[in-house]
């Protein structure tokens, strides 16, 4: 079974700092989709960017991009100049491309200090 | 981009009562499903839903869930009888196809006393 494993409970940055939140994966598949999704306070669940596997180039969203290592079954998140709003829950999601169902890691509390 | 909605934005029931979950999903989008979260816990797959029938769910999704899109737009998920640790936030997402992302709606908190 795939698991999804995010080992930071908690970070914090500076505002307008980098940080990188990481993920890692285990799968036996080749093909399959990765994302981070955002969750403020509100409990709602914002998708930030996603990354399919069989891309070799890292997705970017404005100040959002992974490093995803394949080999290493690594799907990071660097979020630049930090900003208030980006405090939040963030999960990392794994999905496999033969079935609909999406597995979370445990998610990592990101703080931004003003 | 639309957006995915659920109501109500909480529910409160008593244990042994049913209820039922409602979700609009983006109008476009074929593919549904359901999460739960239990407070402090990571989001858990419950079912997904294509072409009015069930096309996979997970083992928490017993005899006890139902779902159904019952006139082409709302998206229900139903509890025939709820126990305490049901307690959760429930999340409605969709999506356009099977190889794209899905869209989450606010949830709704469900509370079993």
């Amino acid at each position: 079974a795939q698991t999804v494993t995010q080992s930071q409970p908690e970070m914090s940055v500076q505002e307008a700092e980098t940080v990188t939140l990481s993920c890692t994966y285990d799968t036996s598949e080749s093909d399959y989709y990765l994302f981070w999704y955002k969750q403020p306070p509100s409990r709602q669940m914002i998708l930030v960017i996603r990354q399919e596997a069989y891309k070799q180039q890292n997705a970017t969203e404005n100040r959002f991009s992974v490093n995803f290592q394949k080999a290493a079954k690594s799907f990071s998140l660097k979020i630049s100049d930090s900003q208030l709003g980006d405090a939040a829950m963030y999960f990392c999601a794994y999905r496999s491309a033969a079935n609909n169902d999406m597995r979370f890691g445990a998610g990592t509390r990101l703080t931004v200090k003003p | 981009e639309p957006e995915v909605t659920q109501t109500p934005s909480h529910q409160v029931t008593q244990m042994g009562q049913e209820v039922i979950l409602r979700c609009v999903p983006i109008s476009n989008h074929l593919y549904f499903y359901w999460y739960r979260q239990i407070l402090g816990q990571k989001v858990e797959f419950l079912v997904s839903f294509y072409n009015n029938e069930i096309s996979e769910k997970s083992e928490i999704f017993d005899d006890q869930f139902s779902v159904e899109r019952p006139d082409g737009s709302n998206f229900t998920l139903k509890i025939r009888s709820t126990k305490l640790e049901d307690s959760a936030m429930y999340f409605c997402a969709a999506g356009r196809g099977s190889s794209y992302e899905q869209y989450f709606g606010p949830g709704t908190r469900l509370t079993v006393t």
